[in-house]
């Protein structure tokens, strides 16, 4: 069963400071990997898409890896800002899938950040 | 470009009532999705529409819940008869599958979310 996990399921840090969250997936045929940025009462807005032969993609102060043999993923956000307080969420896509929508998403990190 | 509007964003309703919720794709996306998010969950898909066609509702309710995508006008998700446990936020995505190019590559646009609360 296709399935993705996230860690931690919330975190609190100061602003200034950085953070790495966790994704691990078990989707397979894996084409690739998105996370998206959900903030309190909005839609969720993608930061970075990663394919099978990627390994590291930034976006502003927010960097994805990703270890496509381990399965694994991550999102550091560099510097972080009171704006960064959002739910982050990983979201994983099979090539075997027909339907865009109906990729594995994993549950999100709440990311809070205090002043 | 106006991205993905959805509306009306906050809806009340009583119990047995009937929920509306419409979402415009964004120009040029013919591929609509809808999602329901649970306080405190995640995303659960529902119903994948193409104009006029309903290509996936495995995620979708079998009784009470119905959606559409005509040929002209917004993607529509019907509640019929609601309960309390069918409050939740409602989120509509679109995207746009070029020929060729894989399913599974392609990126979805998230509207704002309509967020049902039944009294």
């Amino acid at each position: 069963k296709n399935q993705v996990e996230q860690s931690p399921q919330s975190l609190i840090i100061l602003e200034g400071k950085n953070c790495t969250l966790q994704c691990n997936y078990t989707v397979s045929p894996f084409s690739n990997l998105r996370w998206y940025k959900q903030d309190t009462g909005r839609g969720p807005v993608s930061l970075t898409i990663m394919t099978f032969s990627e390994n590291t993609k930034s976006n502003g102060r927010y960097t994805a890896t990703l270890d496509a043999d381990t399965k694994q993923s991550s999102l550091h956000i560099t510097a972080s800002q009171l704006s960064d307080s959002a739910s982050y969420i990983c979201v994983v896509s099979s090539t075997f899938q027909t339907n865009a929508g109906k990729s594995t998403f994993g549950d999100g990190t709440t990311l809070t950040v205090k002043p | 470009n106006a991205g993905v509007m959805q509306n009306p964003r906050h809806l009340v309703r009583r119990r047995g009532q009937e929920a509306r919720l419409r979402c415009s794709p964004m120009k040029g996306h013919s591929h609509v999705y809808w999602y329901r998010q649970l306080p405190e969950e995640g995303l659960k898909f529902m119903v994948y529409l193409q104009k006029e066609n309903i290509i996936d509702e495995s995620g979708m309710p079998k009784e009470r819940f119905s959606a559409e995508f005509p040929k002209e006008g917004p993607s529509i998700l019907r509640i019929q008869q609601v309960v309390r446990g069918d409050s939740a936020a409602y989120f509509c995505a679109s995207s746009h599958i070029p020929a060729g190019e894989k399913v599974g590559a392609n990126v979805l646009t998230f509207g704002a979310g309509s967020r049902l609360t039944v009294l």
